[in-house]
């Protein structure tokens, strides 16, 4: 099985500011990677499917890259509705596993 | 409008069965592989389980492997996972969501517990 390590864990962050959330697989996915928030009581929405393209609607603030193992999601000045916390996903084999997550906080 | 729309959670002595529903409108489902996922509470979200569009390849997580079934009917647009032998880490909201993570459920409730 593929194993997705996110860091950090919690990221303190401002309004404004410029933050990067790292995903390394154990093994090579290729570009096989979805970046996921995540609020509390609602489901998952999706950022960024294969590494860096960005899902329809999603603010051009987010963006996604990296091949192979290692992978980043990079979010551009930080706006309010933007803390939450951050998941990736593999799609390369089953199981599908996501990363543990990466709170995002004030 | 893409809907998605779980039923069937509820609270189930551990050892018992429950069967998950989803139904799907607003999208082509006889084209679309379909996922299950759950997320126990305060947890990372779990993929649980993948089905193609047309029921022929089949995952599951090596948690649930033996114990959950996944189906559909794409004649009613609708998921399913039947879950037996439940056990109290099951216990999680659990997500219908086509494969490639563009659209969710709003999630259904599963309590294992005597």
């Amino acid at each position: 099985d593929i194993q997705m390590t996110q860091s950090p864990p919690s990221l303190p962050a401002s309004v404004g500011d410029r933050v990067i959330i790292t995903c390394r697989a154990s093994q090579s996915i290729s570009n096989s990677l979805k970046w996921y928030q995540q609020k509390p009581g609602k489901a998952p929405k999706l950022l960024i499917y294969d590494a860096s393209s960005l899902q329809s609607g999603v603010p051009s603030s987010f963006s996604g890259s990296g091949s192979g193992t290692d992978f980043t999601l990079t979010i551009n000045s930080l706006q309010p509705e933007d803390f939450a916390t951050y998941y990736c996903q593999q799609s390369y084999n089953a199981p599908y596993n996501f990363g543990q997550g990466t709170k995002l906080e004030i | 409008e893409v809907q998605l729309v779980e039923s069937g959670g509820g609270l189930v002595q551990p050892g018992g069965s429950l069967r998950l529903s989803c139904a799907a409108s607003g999208f082509t489902f006889s084209s679309s592989n379909m996922i299950w996922v759950r997320q126990a509470p305060g947890k990372g979200p779990e993929w649980v389980s993948h089905i193609d569009n047309s029921g022929g390849s089949i995952h599951y997580a090596d948690s649930v492997k033996g114990r959950f079934t996944i189906s559909r009917d794409n004649a009613k647009s609708s998921l399913y996972l039947q879950m037996s032998s439940l056990r109290a880490e099951d216990t999680a909201v659990y997500y219908c969501a086509t494969s490639g993570g563009s659209h969710w459920g709003q999630g259904t409730l599963v309590t294992v517990s005597s």
